[in-house]
């Protein structure tokens, strides 16, 4: 059963055009989402986070997007650029527990064509 | 240099050989886990570890072990190896937050494990 979705597997887009990558969750105790870039040969690295207080976290180009009620994120790349091309994979966890459980989506693959 | 190592980073071995792929983290983390990607899966949990040890299961635990017997390693074992623990493996490592679950992991560069 998987409790993070991105039912993108892959996305392309034009250098300089925003980029968003959609993230869907079905546990509604989820309160701490992550995205993490990962570069071929290499392992993920953390992008950006949000907690379920907010909805919405911007950090440069990147911003993150959070709608409790509808159980989605999405994650917004202004201006993209060729070097973001990677695989991108959005994670869960809950804040309020001490498991120490992240569970990630399937990634998408974002191409920036320049 | 802040980073986590993992060795070895290719591997290729067969069916029932036991085998030890160790991770190493420079930064003082208490928290460490271990995850494998396959295609279409994503990352899937399969140990983690909050302190020394302190270790507990994640989602696909079953063939493989762990020990934590030191805070910066955290070695995941395979006792007996079978063709579906062909994956790519990674280690990472990050801080205890405040309500205690970790964020920010820090992840080594991978482990390529094929077993015939």
């Amino acid at each position: 059963d998987q409790q993070v979705k991105q039912n993108s597997p892959s996305l392309s887009v034009q250098e300089g055009r925003i980029s968003i990558l959609n993230c869907d969750y079905t546990n509604s105790m989820f309160d701490y989402f992550l995205w993490y870039k990962k570069y071929p040969a290499e392992g993920p690295t953390f992008l950006i986070s949000i907690s379920s207080i907010k909805d919405k976290n911007e950090d440069g180009r990147f911003t993150v997007f959070l709608n409790k009620s509808a159980k989605h994120l999405s994650l917004h790349i202004v201006p993209s650029q060729p070097g973001d091309s990677a695989v991108y994979f959005c994670a869960a966890a809950r804040d309020s527990s001490n498991t120490g459980k992240l569970i990630f989506g399937q990634g998408t693959t974002l191409q920036v064509k320049p | 240099e802040a980073q986590v190592t993992q060795n070895p980073r290719y591997l290729i071995t067969v069916t029932g050989k036991k085998l030890t792929v160790t991770c190493s983290q420079n930064m003082n983390h208490e928290y460490m886990s271990w995850y494998r990607q396959d295609p279409g899966l994503g990352l899937r949990q399969i140990y983690y570890s909050m302190n020394v040890e302190v270790t507990d299961k994640g989602d696909v635990p079953e063939g493989y072990k762990v020990s934590r017997k030191e805070k910066r390693n955290f070695p995941l074992i395979l006792e007996s190896p079978s063709p579906n623990q062909t994956s790519l493996y990674f280690c990472a490592s990050s801080l205890i937050a405040r309500q205690g679950t970790p964020y920010e992991q820090y992840f080594g560069p991978g482990t390529r494990l094929t077993v015939t």
